[in-house]
C-alpha cells in the first residue's frame, strides 16, 4: 500500500513565478491536509480538504495561495507570484476519515526554493 | 489557538544514554497527542499517540510517552538510545477533533556511536 506521495520533491522558482505542489493521498483516504515548515520552525497547518471541498483554510495566507482536491486526481497547492519568504518545506498528510482519532499520514514533502 | 512547546532544540548524546524530550501544550480542553519522528531524508512517521485511557503510552522502537494532564505535558522517553535514533522529533496536538495538528518546533537528536 503506497504511502502519501508528493511531487516534485524539490522545486526551484524565481520570484514572481507560480509554484504547483501535488499530493496523492494514501489509497482509501479522502481527507488531505497541507502544512508548511519554515526553517527552524515546526510544521504549521495551512488547509484541510476533502474531495471537492475546502473544510478548513484558517492557516492559508490570504493572498497568492490556493488549494484544491478535485474528484479525480491529486490535491494541488498553488502559490502564485512566489516571493523569497515562500521558501519552505510543504508537507501533505492524509487520513481515512474524520473520526476522533485524527491520525494523519505524512508524505515526504516538497522543498520549495525561491531565488 | 493551541500552541506546543518543545525545549532543547538540539540534543546530543551517546549510545545507551537515556533520552527525554519535553512537550508542553497550551489548551485546556480535550486533546489528542502525538509524537512524530523524521529520520534523515525520510518523511514524518508516527512514533506514538495518546487519545484516552492509560496515560503511559508505548510506541515503536522502544519509545514511550506519558500524558500528565495537570502539567499539560506529553514527554517522550527512551531508556537506552541507539545511533539509529538520530532524527528530528516533533510533538503534535490536536484539540477537540478540529483536524488541525499543532506542532512544536522539534528536537534535533544526534546519537553518537
Amino acid at each position: 500500500n503506497a504511502g502519501v506521495m508528493q511531487n516534485p520533491r524539490h522545486l526551484v522558482r524565481r520570484r514572481g513565478q507560480e509554484a504547483r505542489l501535488r499530493c496523492s493521498p494514501m489509497k482509501g483516504h479522502s481527507h488531505v491536509y497541507w502544512y508548511r515548515q519554515l526553517p527552524e520552525e515546526g510544521l504549521k497547518f495551512m488547509v484541510y480538504l476533502q474531495k471537492e471541498n475546502i473544510i478548513d483554510e484558517s492557516g492559508m495566507p490570504k493572498e497568492r495561495f490556493s488549494a484544491e482536491f478535485p474528484k479525480e486526481g491529486p490535491s494541488i497547492l498553488r502559490i502564485q507570484q512566489v516571493v523569497r519568504g515562500d521558501s519552505a518545506a510543504y508537507f501533505c498528510a492524509s487520513s481515512p476519515d474524520v473520526s476522533s482519532y485524527n491520525e494523519q499520514f505524512f508524505g515526504p514533502g516538497t522543498r520549495l526554493t525561491v531565488l | 489557538a493551541q500552541s506546543v512547546s518543545q525545549h532543547n532544540h538540539h540534543v546530543i548524546l551517546s549510545e545507551a544514554a537515556s533520552l527525554e524530550l519535553g512537550c508542553n501544550y497550551s489548551y485546556g480542553g480535550t486533546v489528542n497527542l502525538f509524537w512524530y519522528v523524521q529520520y534523515p531524508g525520510q518523511h514524518l512517521q508516527l512514533l506514538l499517540k495518546y487519545f484516552s485511557g492509560d496515560p503511559l503510552v508505548k510506541g515503536i522502537k522502544g519509545f514511550e510517552a506519558e500524558f500528565i494532564k495537570s502539567k499539560f505535558s506529553f514527554n517522550l522517553r527512551k531508556p537506552s538510545v541507539q545511533w539509529s535514533d538520530t532524527a528530528e522529533y516533533f510533538c503534535a496536538v490536536n484539540a477537540d477533533g478540529n483536524n488541525r495538528l499543532a506542532f512544536g518546533k522539534g528536537n534535533q537528536v544526534v546519537v553518537i556511536p
